[in-house]
């Protein structure tokens, strides 16, 4: 089974430009969660897809940040314009959780590495 | 809202038994997982605590006391490649109970 897939792994820009993130979740996996981990510290949800509907921005600095999710597959996050203190490492996951029941397992990508000069 | 507290760095050696507690803040708590990360690498899934109790998983067992918002990962027989960081998280009832939120993470270095 293929894993997630993110890209690109790193990408270095300076403040006040623009990038995006692309992510293609496990095949079949219906929630897809956006996290940003800063160095140090641990991930924090930025966004959750439940198939292409929204289900959870409420701490994605929506004046900077966008995030879709077409079709219900794969997903894009955008950053435009870009701060310094967006330095992060980008993290997508996937699940399949069908109810309370089940283990509640995510599955990560590698991340993608953003460093803001 | 949600808090969660881990230790920020344990140090043990090779074939030595460590635990790492972590303590939580929630409301509609459903279960507490375990991740593992290695430097520069994804977080991976370790072990998952819906009910009061210990979980076990070859080398790495989990526990958790839903009464204290208490639990914690316990890693037996250690070896160099367990060296990583080490996150508890909180599942709770919002968003359909696919709501995940991490803690800070606890750095575990093992010594020769």
């Amino acid at each position: 089974e293929a894993g997630v897939a993110q890209s690109p792994r790193y990408k270095i820009i300076e403040k006040r430009q623009s990038v995006a993130f692309w992510c293609n979740p496990i095949s079949g996996h219906a929630t897809l969660y956006w996290y940003q981990q800063i160095l140090g510290q641990g991930p924090k949800l930025l966004i959750q897809f439940q198939n292409n509907g929204v289900v959870d921005d409420s701490q994605l600095p929506k004046d900077r940040f966008s995030a879709e999710r077409l079709k219900g597959v794969d997903s894009t996050l955008k950053i435009q314009p870009a701060k310094l203190e967006d330095s992060a490492v980008y993290l997508c996951a996937s699940s399949h959780i069908t109810g309370v029941s089940t283990t509640g397992e995510l599955f990560f990508g590698e991340g993608s590495r953003l460093t803001v000069l | 809202g949600q808090s969660l507290e881990q230790p920020s760095e344990v140090t043990a050696v090779e074939g030595a038994i460590v635990q790492i507690n972590c303590t939580y803040q929630t409301s509609g708590f459903y279960g507490l997982s375990w991740y593992q990360q290695h430097d520069g690498g994804a977080p991976t899934f370790l072990s998952y605590n819906g009910l009061d109790g210990l979980e076990e998983t070859g080398r790495f067992s989990s526990f958790l006391s839903r009464s204290d918002s208490y639990g914690y990962l316990l890693l037996q027989e250690l070896q160099m490649k367990d060296s990583a960081s080490y996150f508890c998280a909180v599942r709770d009832q919002e968003n359909y109970g696919q709501n995940f939120v991490f803690g800070p993470g606890t750095r575990l270095s093992v010594l020769p």
